[in-house]
């Protein structure tokens, strides 16, 4: 089974409307984040949680906001989507150990807003 | 605040060939830790290789090699016996060791091996 998932992998839906990404991991990591993939602009950064009771803002946080449920869930939601939104999503998790720092992804979430 | 240059928007390269693909950095940091991470078609984003700055050897995961420049903060992936299966985007990416750090991503570069 994989590490880390997320649901759904597609989804198209239209402007104005409210959606959730949700985000779970198996791997036991304090850590996780949300990124949007652009063509020629890599992933950025939405949000990110370094525990439960941690949430903060990303570069693009702009028109998204997070829930983390428990410290294995991570949910993204688009309050009114837009159809710049349209991109790829990926959750991330890492967990600090000594000094290394290694972040795994999801396999992906991907969104049309028609 | 951190940048992640990759000049190559995209490549290609024989099956079988060696190819190298080129990452720059920007930090005032003097530990950090740089990464190569795959994005195949499937989409899923792979772990390729990871340098931790205060190393001075160069990392290699079997066909997978850097060349790490501290000074010209440089951080170069070499792909030899380059396969089928390496056609990927092909992305760098940047963290500082300090708490709170996070990930810097390159724009990536499309590798094409052809065969």
């Amino acid at each position: 089974d994989a590490d880390v998932t997320q649901t759904p992998r597609n989804r198209i839906t239209k402007t104005g409307k409210r959606i959730m990404l949700e985000c779970s991991q198996t791997k036991g990591h304090d850590r996780m984040y949300w990124y949007r993939q652009d063509p020629g602009l890599g992933l950025r950064l939405i949000y990110y949680s370094f525990d439960v009771k941690d949430i903060n803002k990303g570069e693009i946080s702009d028109g998204y906001s997070v829930s983390r449920q428990a410290q294995a869930k991570f949910s993204l939601s688009l309050e009114s989507a837009i159809p710049n939104q349209t991109a790829l999503y990926f959750c991330a998790t890492s967990d600090l150990k000594g000094r290394e720092e290694t972040q795994y992804f999801g396999p992906g979430t991907r969104l049309l807003v028609l | 605040a951190q940048t992640v240059t990759q000049s190559q928007p995209e490549m290609s390269v024989q099956e079988a060939e060696t190819v190298t693909l080129s990452c720059t950095y920007d930090t005032s940091e003097n530990n950090y830790y740089l990464f190569w991470y795959k994005q195949p078609p499937s989409r899923q984003m792979i772990l390729v290789i990871r340098q931790e700055a205060y190393k001075q050897q160069n990392a290699t995961e079997n066909r997978f090699s850097v060349n790490f420049q501290k000074a010209a903060k440089s951080f170069s992936l070499k792909i030899s016996d380059s396969q089928l299966g390496d056609t990927a985007m092909y992305f760098c990416a940047f963290v500082g060791e300090e708490y709170g750090q996070n990930f810097v991503f390159g724009p990536g570069t499309r590798l094409s091996v052809l065969p």
